[in-house]
C-alpha cells in the first residue's frame, strides 16, 4: 500500500523558474492538502482540496497554484519561484470529516525539499 | 479562530525517564486535537487523536494525551522514554469540522542514553 507519494523528492530551481510538484494518494481520500515546513514555524497550509475539481486557499497561498483534476492527484505549481519559497513541501490526504468523530487524521507523504537560488 | 501553542521548542530527557510535551489550544468550537511525530527526513505520522469520546487518549508507541477543557491543554506524555522516541512532535488543532488543521511550531525531543 503506497499511501501518499510525492514527486520529486528534491529540486533546485533558479529564481523565476517554474515547476510542478505532484502528489498521488491511493486511499480514495476526499481531502488533500499542501503544506510547507520551515524551521520554527511548524507546517503552514498553502492550499487544500475537499474533492475532485475543488481547491481552496490556506494560510500562505501567494505564489502558488493548485489543481485537482483527478481525485487521487493534487498538483502544486510555482509559476515564478522566489528564494522565499525554499522549503520542505508536504502533501497530505484524509477522509472527509465525520460528524461524530470530527476531522480525520492526515496521511503524509515524505516531502519534497525545494531550494530556490 | 483557532490556534495552538507548543510551550517548549526543545525537550531533553534521559532514556527510561518520563516524557512531557506541552500543548495549549484556542478554539471557538469543540476542537479535534491530534499529536503527530516526525522522524528526520520523513513525513508526519499520527500518534493519537482526541475525538471527545474520552479525555485520556492512548496512542501508538506508549504515548498518551489528556484533554483538559478547563485548561485548554492537550499535553503528550510517555512513562518511559526510548531512544527511538527522539523526533519532532507536533500538536494540531482543528475546529468546526472544516478539514483545515492548524499546526503548532513543533517540539524537538532529545533522548539521552
Amino acid at each position: 500500500n503506497a499511501g501518499v507519494t510525492q514527486t520529486p523528492k528534491f529540486r533546485v530551481l533558479k529564481t523565476g523558474q517554474s515547476m510542478t510538484l505532484l502528489c498521488a494518494q491511493d486511499m480514495n481520500h476526499e481531502y488533500m492538502y499542501w503544506y510547507r515546513q520551515d524551521p520554527g514555524m511548524g507546517l503552514r497550509l498553502i492550499h487544500y482540496s475537499v474533492g475532485e475539481g475543488t481547491t481552496a486557499k490556506g494560510e500562505v497561498p501567494d505564489g502558488y497554484n493548485v489543481s485537482r483534476l483527478k481525485k487521487q492527484n493534487f498538483l502544486l505549481g510555482l509559476e515564478s519561484a522566489a528564494p522565499s519559497q525554499t522549503s520542505v513541501y508536504f502533501c497530505a490526504s484524509s477522509y472527509a470529516p465525520d460528524p461524530g468523530t470530527g476531522n480525520s487524521p492526515l496521511h503524509f507523504g515524505n516531502g519534497t525539499r525545494l531550494t530556490v537560488t | 479562530a483557532q490556534s495552538v501553542t507548543q510551550l517548549d521548542s526543545h525537550v531533553s530527557v534521559s532514556e527510561g525517564t518520563p516524557v512531557l510535551l506541552r500543548c495549549n489550544y484556542s478554539s471557538s468550537y469543540s476542537p479535534s486535537l491530534f499529536w503527530y511525530v516526525q522522524h528526520p527526513n520523513k513525513g508526519l505520522q499520527l500518534l493519537l487523536k482526541y475525538t471527545s469520546a474520552a479525555t485520556l487518549v492512548k496512542g501508538i508507541n506508549g504515548f498518551e494525551a489528556e484533554f483538559k477543557k478547563s485548561e485548554t491543554s492537550f499535553h503528550l506524555t510517555k512513562p518511559s522514554a526510548h531512544m527511538s522516541d527522539a523526533a519532532e512532535y507536533f500538536c494540531v488543532v482543528s475546529a468546526s469540522n472544516t478539514g483545515k488543521l492548524i499546526f503548532g511550531q513543533g517540539t524537538t525531543l532529545q533522548v539521552k542514553p
